[in-house]
């Protein structure tokens, strides 16, 4: 079965500083990829999408950016981070075997 | 523009008793709905998934709903447990060119009591 791995688990960081979310994917290959966050008491919101390597879609303006190097591994990264950016960060595999979320990141931007 | 709306938007009943969690979408072109069961600090959990064609899957206790026709799914959880405290998306994906996107609903949080 699939499995995502996400890292870190858990960051606090201070406004202004840069940011980098790792996404990778076990047991499935070229899967179509995905980023949402969700602040608290909120749905999920759909960030970024990724059908291949080098190929990103963004569903909502914002502060962040994606970028797909390899075919199972998705990044999420933001230049100068801002207190709106905290939240809990999912990423997200689907495929033919199904959609499936990893554990999540939780960014605390102080 | 698609949507998906779900209620109630929190629920709390008594350990053992029954609910239904109700979602409706507007959502073009549909592909699929999935429910999923989210605890509070880790990711989704797929429930159960449903095609344009079926009706009814169910996966233990849940057992899930879908009329294509009116666009509306619901979650029934039968004599619920403790466990089941938690908050249960409703996502609806749409098929465009080879790409999926996925809806969400914003949740439904249920709390079962002992």
């Amino acid at each position: 079965s699939q499995t995502i791995h996400q890292w870190p688990a858990t960051l606090v960081q201070p406004v202004g500083s840069p940011l980098s979310l790792e996404c990778t994917v076990e047991g499935t290959s070229n899967p179509n990829l995905y980023w949402y966050r969700q602040a608290a008491g909120r749905g999920l919101q759909l960030l970024f999408y990724s059908v291949g390597i080098g190929q990103i879609s963004s569903e909502v303006p914002q502060n962040l950016s994606a970028s797909r190097p390899q075919d199972r591994q998705f990044i999420l990264s933001s230049k100068k981070l801002l207190l709106s950016d905290s939240g809990f960060y999912l990423c997200a595999s689907s495929g033919r075997k199904g959609q499936y979320f990893g554990p999540g990141t939780r960014l605390l931007v102080l | 523009k698609n949507q998906v709306e779900q209620s109630p938007q929190s629920l709390i009943i008594l350990e053992g008793k029954n609910c239904t969690l109700q979602c409706n979408y507007t959502v073009s072109p549909f592909s699929n709905l999935r429910w999923y069961k989210q605890d509070t600090g880790r990711g989704p959990v797929s429930l159960t998934i449903m095609t344009f064609s079926e009706n009814t899957k169910s996966n233990g206790r849940y057992t899930a709903t879908l009329d294509a026709d009116t666009k509306q799914s619901s979650l029934h959880i039968t004599a619920s447990q403790l466990s089941d405290s938690a908050s249960y998306i409703c996502v609806v994906w749409a098929s465009s060119g080879g790409s999926y996107i996925p809806t969400f609903g914003r949740g439904t949080s249920l709390i079962v009591h002992p």
